[in-house]
């Protein structure tokens, strides 16, 4: 069974150009998250989606970061315009919750660097 | 506020040792702790995971130390082979809030040396 797979996994752009990261989920998984992992820290959340509503984007920053989930299966995460400090991995993970079991499993991530 | 808190930053382990790291949470209502290994360049993968209302939990080389009362657990990784060397990283989180999103600790970058 394939895992969560990302696209690209490396980006170079230059600051105030936009970018987009796609990510598609293990089949069957109702619950997707992106979270931003700068160096040498540990991913933080950036939104979670159950199906195709967005449950929790309270860390979002939505000047500048959108995100949508068509379909409740692929996710794409858009940052517009970029800056030198959203230069960092973005992970997805996807989950299938049921109860209290809830395993999430991670892409290898978008390397982004913004020069 | 960071949550969660982990240590060390980094470790060194020579092969057949033992490796431990520890973390320690502030928020009460977390009632989930995994952790994560995460090899360069791939995704954190889920490793082993505890529930408070249990005292420890192992699997294989790995065993996970939960003390309630401090609020700290630790992961420890018996007979650390090479093959070890990653980076850990600690989590909690609130599962009976529905919301499940794991807070990570920093991580600790182990190597373990033939």
């Amino acid at each position: 069974e394939a895992g969560v797979v990302q696209s690209p996994r490396y980006k170079i752009i230059e600051k105030k150009q936009p970018v987009a990261f796609w990510c598609n989920p293990i089949s069957g998984h109702n619950t997707l998250y992106w979270y931003r992992q700068n160096l040498g820290q540990g991913p933080e959340l950036l939104i979670r989606y159950e199906n195709e509503e967005a449950v929790d984007d309270s860390q979002l920053p939505k000047d500048r970061f959108s995100a949508e989930r068509l379909k409740g299966v692929d996710s794409t995460l858009k940052i517009q315009p970029a800056e030198l400090g959203d230069s960092a991995v973005y992970l997805c993970a996807s989950s299938l919750v049921t109860g209290v079991r809830n395993i999430q499993y991670f892409g290898a991530g978008t390397r982004l660097s913004v020069l | 506020q960071q949550q969660v808190k982990q240590s060390p930053q980094s470790l060194i382990v020579q092969k057949g040792g033992i490796s431990i790291i520890n973390c320690a949470y502030e928020n009460t209502a977390f009632d989930y702790f995994p952790w994560y290994q995460q090899f360069p360049g791939k995704g954190p993968a889920l490793l082993i995971a505890i529930r408070p209302d249990v005292s420890e939990k192992k699997e294989g080389r790995f065993t996970i130390s939960f003390n309630k009362s401090a609020k700290q657990f630790s992961l420890h990784i018996m007979d650390s082979q090479p093959g070890d060397s990653a980076t850990y990283f600690c989590a909690a989180s609130e599962t009976g809030a529905g919301s499940y999103q794991l807070t990570f600790g920093k991580g600790t970058k182990l190597s373990v040396i033939p």
